[in-house]
């Protein structure tokens, strides 16, 4: 069983960053088979995958928060983080982290509501 | 707007069947594996189906999944009122390099 745990600030100011953690247990976020990832969901709206990072470090991120957004892994904690920047009232979301495989999100972590808000 | 098409809800009575359709194109569901996902109210998505039609350990088979062309389905059989939830399907967009999910279908068992 993997699972997956978001820590970070429930509430951040306009135009400041966003920043979380995904703390993994039950899987390792250095090996090769999977990918690591972020989605959110805004309050009462569907799903938005954010960005997915790689074996080696590669990324991929959606074209709406490119410049934004920032995905990396601390191997030795076994977590990955997000951070966006320039967050703006758009950016309230439920963000979950997530594990990946090329076409399936198979763990999800139990989601973290930030809020953007002065 | 979605890249991946659904309709917004559906609804049967208890021990009906009710299907959801996923409509996309030739970069993402017409060459990739599709995956749904249930979302209970107030709760993380958890996965439904995967690979199309494969279900994971746990996953009664009264969920099943399919595809033609460039639309995969989802269908619930005997329907029952823990499966009033929100249903979303996804999957990788080849063209684009990017995950992609439907705007999510609300099951309402009547």
């Amino acid at each position: 069983q993997v699972d997956l745990q978001e820590s970070g600030p429930g509430l951040v100011k306009p135009s400041e960053t966003l920043s979380l953690t995904c703390t993994v247990s039950g899987a390792s976020v250095s090996g090769s088979s999977y990918y690591w990832g972020w989605i959110r969901q805004p309050p009462g709206k569907g799903l938005e995958w954010i960005g997915t990072i790689y074996y080696g470090g590669r990324t991929n991120y959606t074209p709406s928060l490119r410049g934004r957004v920032a995905i990396s892994v601390a191997t030795s904690m076994n977590q990955f983080s997000l951070r966006l920047s320039f967050v703006t009232a758009a950016d309230t979301a439920v963000y979950y982290c997530a594990r990946l495989d090329i076409a399936v999100v198979d763990f999800w972590g139990q989601g973290t509501l930030v809020t953007v808000s002065s | 707007q979605s890249v991946l098409t659904q309709p917004p809800s559906v609804s049967a009575a208890p021990g009906q069947k009710v299907t959801i359709s996923c409509s996309g194109s030739d970069s993402n569901i017409g060459s990739n594996f599709v995956s749904w996902y249930q979302q209970l109210p107030g709760t993380a998505p958890k996965l439904l189906i995967f690979e199309i039609n494969k279900r994971p350990s746990g996953i009664p088979d009264r969920f099943s999944g399919s595809r033609s062309g460039t639309s995969a389905t989802l269908g619930i059989t005997g329907l029952q009122t823990g499966d009033e939830a929100d249903y979303y399907c996804g999957t990788w967009d080849s063209l684009s390099a990017q995950w992609v999910f439907g705007g999510g279908t609300k099951v309402t068992v009547l």
